[in-house]
């Protein structure tokens, strides 16, 4: 069964820094990995979505990498702002099955101004 | 941008009451996708509907929630007969296909059982 863990939990950061959000799968037969971005009582808005073929993903300041047969992904966020505060989730889709997509409990992201 | 609408988006409902979320998925999209999140808990998935049956389940799935399409847009969610515990957000997602496109989700419904 697929589990998905991010580290870390939390963090905080002062405003204006380069930060890595860290995301691992334990069953590295994915056919793709989602970012999403949650605030506070809200739905859930998808940032980046890596097929299982490519190695990363940008858009704007996010940039995302797979290494999949390490069951690995990072989110990096460059240049943070106050405005980047929120949780971040990472998903799998492991296709077939009764799972779904799978999700990690996410990091908690507080970016200080 | 298209997005996926859900009403209501807080509902409370007395233990025992049926109640129904509803969702108005993005409008060429063929897999349709049900997600529940308990407070302080993972985001897990409930339940996939294409071709108007359900394609796979989730073992909190039970016989205490159906699913419908009862139209060309509508996509709702029911609970026959709500426990303390389906308090959660639910959230409805929509995808063009399985295998290799992204999820788009809902704002989701809030679900307080009381």
């Amino acid at each position: 069964k697929q589990e998905v863990t991010q580290i870390p939990a939390a963090l905080s950061v002062p405003e204006g820094e380069n930060l890595v959000l860290n995301c691992s799968f334990t069953d590295s037969a994915i056919y793709n990995l989602q970012w999403f971005r949650q605030d506070p009582g809200k739905g859930l808005t998808s940032l980046l979505l890596i097929q299982s073929s490519q190695r990363e993903q940008t858009s704007g300041r996010l940039n995302a990498s797979l290494d999949k047969s390490s069951g690995r992904s990072t989110l990096y966020i460059a240049a943070s702002q106050p405005g980047d505060s929120a949780t971040y989730l990472c998903a799998v889709y492991s296709g077939g099955g009764a799972d779904g997509l799978t999700f990690g409990k996410g990091t908690h992201l507080i970016i200080q101004p | 941008e298209p997005e996926v609408t859900q009403t209501p988006s807080h509902q409370v409902t007395q233990m025992g009451q049926e109640v129904i979320l509803r969702c108005v998925p993005i409008s060429n999209h063929l897999y349709f996708y049900w997600y529940r999140q308990i407070l302080g808990q993972k985001v897990e998935f409930l339940v996939s509907f294409y071709n108007n049956e359900i394609s796979e389940k989730s073992e909190i799935f039970d016989d205490q929630f159906s699913v419908e399409r009862p139209d060309g847009s509508n996509f709702t969610l029911k609970i026959r007969s709500t426990k303390l515990e389906d308090s959660a957000m639910y959230f409805c997602a929509s995808s063009e296909a399985e295998e290799h496109y992204g999820y788009t989700f809902g704002s989701g419904t809030r679900l307080t059982v009381v």
